[in-house]
């Protein structure tokens, strides 16, 4: 079963606009990673935190990470349509392999 | 950073057969993954290739449906197996590098059953 659940399930915003997703889980983690998947194409890693993380930054990306309340944001600042993309939550299971459980994804459409 | 070339890219097949899927790394990998989308959804995880041994498959996926080989530690293939439209899906090899845990992507092979 999915892991992850990510809101919403689609997003449109103007180019320059910021974008918020986010992701909840179920079961304790290891990690927390954002993947990013144009259209028909294969997943683009984008940034991991761990689950002794608060926060981290890449660039325009911002990912938070509550691990009481099981859930993960990510903000994409300044977003360009470039960015229009599909983007995943993945965690890494505590105790597991290096395979990462997928969640439903937000597809985001940013217009110029 | 790992490169992952997937054969094929998209295919067309007709009911009842089976496809072949390759996924070749450019570098020695432990563990291979293979995960399929179906249209509009996230990624499932088909199974775990080790080399050396057999495949260990996710729940609600079997090997006589999915057969994986794993001959060495940069190649792996996923047949699909007698299949139905059910099966119309991306089918994506992923690879991780022993790091942190992020995975490396395929481009996925589009398979359409008709």
């Amino acid at each position: 079963s999915q892991q992850g659940e990510e809101d919403p399930q689609a997003l449109s915003i103007q180019e320059g606009e910021n974008a918020t997703m986010n992701c909840s889980y179920k079961t304790s983690i290891n990690n927390l990673q954002w993947y990013r998947q144009n259209s028909g194409r294969g997943l683009v890693h984008l940034i991991l935190i761990r689950s002794n993380e608060r926060e981290k930054h890449s660039g325009r990306l911002r990912v938070t990470l509550d691990t009481s309340k099981k859930s993960s944001s990510l903000l994409i600042t300044a977003s360009r349509a470039a960015d229009t993309a599909s983007y995943f939550c993945a965690t890494g299971v505590q105790g597991g392999s290096e395979k990462l459980v997928f969640g439903k994804g937000t597809k985001l459409t940013v217009n110029p | 950073s790992a490169v992952i070339s997937q054969k094929p890219s998209r295919d067309i097949c007709q009911r009842g057969t089976s496809l072949t899927i390759q996924c070749q790394v450019d570098s020695q990998v432990t563990m291979m993954f293979w995960y399929r989308q179906q249209p509009g959804q996230s990624l499932t995880l088909i199974a775990t290739a080790n080399q050396g041994s057999e495949a260990t498959y996710e729940s609600g996926f079997v090997i006589d449906k999915f057969p994986i080989s794993r001959p060495n530690l940069t190649f792996s293939t996923l047949t699909v197996s007698n299949m139905s439209p059910e099966d119309s899906s991306i089918y994506l090899c992923s690879v991780g590098l022993g790091g942190a845990g992020e995975l490396f992507f395929g481009e996925g092979s589009r398979l359409t059953v008709l």
